[in-house]
């Protein structure tokens, strides 16, 4: 089993729509990081979340780690075609482990 | 500063060949790590490098991979006798310490 839980596995969404990914570990991380993966191309870098409880924002992508920091959630609000793609969160463990992604869609 | 280079893009190896993958780190970055995405799975860790070093590889195969980083010259890793199941995306990521890792564009290896 995943060490990293990703949910939902897939998501299509209507464009304007908001939507939530979660990311959930059974041990408390120590470095939480969302990734994007477009299609056929590498990983983006988005946000990494440290401190329980943190939150931070990027244009309309926003994520937080809650206070036992074993759970992220990625928010994103009033969705577009830009943001379709894979969302990956990867975390500090002993080393860097992955969920299996999240693949969004956007539908006009 | 150019970001993380990788190449090929793409590889097409036949049952048996041998494929190399080369990974180009930021100027700079001296730490150097290999993943492996197969198809509807996440990105799993395969080895951390630095600069002439095998630094962990425990999450490499332990027959037919091997990975180096030389003083000069891109990371390489190198997959003997493919086969089938070693089809998938190999990301490489580069980082000026042990910390945040910045991303390759991936080489994409299809074994027929």
């Amino acid at each position: 089993s995943q060490e990293l839980e990703q949910s939902p596995q897939s998501l299509i969404v209507q464009e304007g729509k908001n939507l939530t990914i979660n990311c959930t570990s059974s041990k408390t991380l120590y470095g939480l990081y969302w990734y994007k993966q477009k299609y056929g191309e590498g990983l983006i870098f988005l946000m990494m979340l440290q401190k329980g409880g943190e939150e931070k924002s990027h244009e309309k992508i926003t994520a937080k780690l809650d206070e036992k920091k074993q759970q992220s959630s990625l928010h994103i609000t009033a969705s577009q075609p830009s943001h379709a793609g894979i969302y990956l969160c990867g975390a500090d463990l002993d080393k860097l482990i992955w969920g299996a992604g999240t693949k969004l869609i956007i539908k006009p | 500063n150019a970001g993380v280079m990788q190449n090929p893009r793409h590889l097409v190896r036949r049952r048996g060949q041998e494929a190399r993958l080369r990974c180009s780190p930021m100027k700079g970055h001296s730490h150097v790590y290999w993943y492996r995405q197969l198809p509807e799975e996440g990105l799993k860790f395969m080895v951390y490098l630095q600069k002439e070093n095998i630094i962990d590889e425990s999450g490499m195969p332990k027959e037919r991979f091997s990975a180096e980083f030389p003083k000069e010259g891109p990371s390489i890793l190198r997959i003997q006798q493919v086969v089938r199941g070693d089809s998938a995306a190999y990301f490489c990521a580069s980082s000026p310490s042990p910390d945040e890792q910045y991303f390759g564009p991936g080489t994409r290896l299809t074994v027929t």
